[in-house]
């Protein structure tokens, strides 16, 4: 039973690249969080998808950052025109139907490196 | 903005002692409550939640919850140096709304 599945681990891109960042919920699982951290804090809320929804989006950037859970296929988080402050580990999160006392799944992160 | 706040550490204590891990949170609607330990450069891994005002046990870990107090807090019992981790609590507002603390990072001394 596979868990929540990130990729790629690592990904190095330079200034001004596209970054894409897949994740694959565990099986079960309709309802996918992503959420950075920066090194040495804590997790932050970037975006809530359900299959081909967009539940909540409050904590994306309003620029450069967007989000899918096509009804086939991973999540993917897209950041365009990456700049040296979107370094960090995005970390996804899976879920079913969020019940009050579930908690979330984490995948093991992408750590993005800006150079 | 709903704020969930955490002493940063670092906590260090010795092998076998307790450690105590606190976390208190701004949002009076907050329903459920979690804790999650993450190792350096690995992702977080859920050990506790708690829902209900009073303590819940599971092993050598317990989670107390006073919403009055806004406050939640982890014990660890006989701690251990593989317990040395950051200690994330997380709060729950409604579905799919779950906030973290920025951590504390515990060290237990062999």
């Amino acid at each position: 039973n596979a868990g929540v599945m990130q990729n790629p681990r690592h990904l190095v891109r330079r200034r001004g690249q596209e970054a894409r960042l897949r994740c694959s919920p565990m099986k079960g699982h309709s309802h996918v969080y992503w959420y950075r951290q920066l090194p040495e804090e804590g997790l932050k809320f970037m975006v809530y998808l359900q299959k081909e929804n967009i539940i909540d989006e409050s904590g994306m950037p309003k620029e450069r950052f967007s989000a899918e859970f096509p009804k086939e296929g991973p999540s993917i988080l897209r950041i365009q025109q990456v700049v040296r402050g979107d370094s960090a580990a995005y970390f996804c999160a899976s879920s079913p139907p969020p019940a009050i006392n579930y908690g979330y799944t984490f995948g093991s992160g992408t750590r993005l490196t800006v150079v | 903005q709903k704020e969930v706040e955490q002493n940063s550490g670092p906590l260090s204590v010795p092998e076998g002692a307790i450690a105590s891990l606190n976390c208190t949170y701004s949002d009076r609607g907050s329903q459920s409550f979690f804790w999650y330990r993450q190792y350096s450069g690995k992702s977080p891994e859920l050990i506790m939640f708690i829902y209900s005002n009073g303590d819940k046990e599971d092993g050598r870990f317990t989670a107390q919850l006073n919403k009055a107090s806004q406050y939640v807090s982890l014990l660890i019992r006989d701690s251990q140096p593989s317990d040395s981790a950051t200690y994330l609590c997380a709060v729950r507002g409604g579905p799919g709304d779950m906030r973290f603390g920025a951590g504390t990072r515990l060290t237990v001394k062999p």
